[in-house]
């Protein structure tokens, strides 16, 4: 069965430093997202992306993050200048349609 | 803003006896029903969900929801769990017209043998 997958599984980075997380979406979907999990919360809502550009977004996805489907194949999140407030799980989802969406494993980032 | 509430955080019950894990959202519209299983070390799942139609809706691995539309509430249930089961299990809503998911906090679920 096809998954999504992500990577790096874990992101150290120092604050202020720039890190991309990466994402494969299962290949025949179309729409993207990104959600995030700050331990012991809830998961979070970030950004969704379709026909090459963000259809909805958050209020925490502010000018520090962007997304970016750089090939048919990749779906990536950067954050420009890491903040200790950014450590958190990171998860890539995807969906053929507005309806279902396949999560990946996540991507802890820890910010020192 | 939607927000999603799941009243217990921790679950412990033991093999065969019966599930139910609480859900409730709070938007007045139109809304699509989900509930998500991460098992340990794994990353989440679709268990079930909810569009239109039928309100008891039947998922994975015996799991079935039931959509009360006049409580707001999107119920779990299994008549009889195994050790398998043990799990984190999380609610979320999307408005029909949205993309994005509201989730709730999550049950953490620990069935013993």
């Amino acid at each position: 069965e096809p998954e999504v997958t992500q990577t790096p599984s874990h992101q150290v980075t120092q604050m202020g430093q720039e890190v991309i997380l990466r994402c494969v979406p299962i290949s025949n979907h179309l729409y993207f997202y990104w959600y995030r999990q700050i331990l012991g919360q809830k998961v979070e809502f970030l950004v969704s992306f379709y026909n090459n550009e963000i259809s909805e977004k958050s209020e925490i996805f502010d000018d520090q993050f962007s997304v970016e489907r750089p090939d048919g194949s990749n779906f990536t999140l950067k954050i420009r200048s890491t903040k200790l407030e950014d450590s958190a799980m990171y998860f890539c989802a995807s969906s053929v349609s507005r309806y279902e969406q396949y999560f990946g494993p996540g991507t802890r980032l820890t910010v020192t | 803003a939607q927000s999603v509430s799941q009243h217990n955080h921790h679950v412990i019950l033991s093999e065969a006896a019966s599930l139910e894990l609480g859900c409730n959202y709070s938007y007045g519209g139109t809304v699509n029903l989900f509930w998500y299983v991460q098992y340990p070390g794994q990353h989440l799942q679709l268990l079930l969900k909810y569009f239109s139609g039928d309100p008891l809706v039947k998922g994975i691995k015996g799991f079935e929801a039931e959509f009360i539309k006049s409580k707001f509430s999107f119920n779990l249930r299994k008549p009889s769990v195994q050790w398998s089961d043990t799990a984190e299990y999380f609610c979320a809503v999307r408005r029909a017209a949205g993309n994005k998911l509201t989730f709730g906090g999550g049950t953490r679920v620990l069935v013993k043998p």
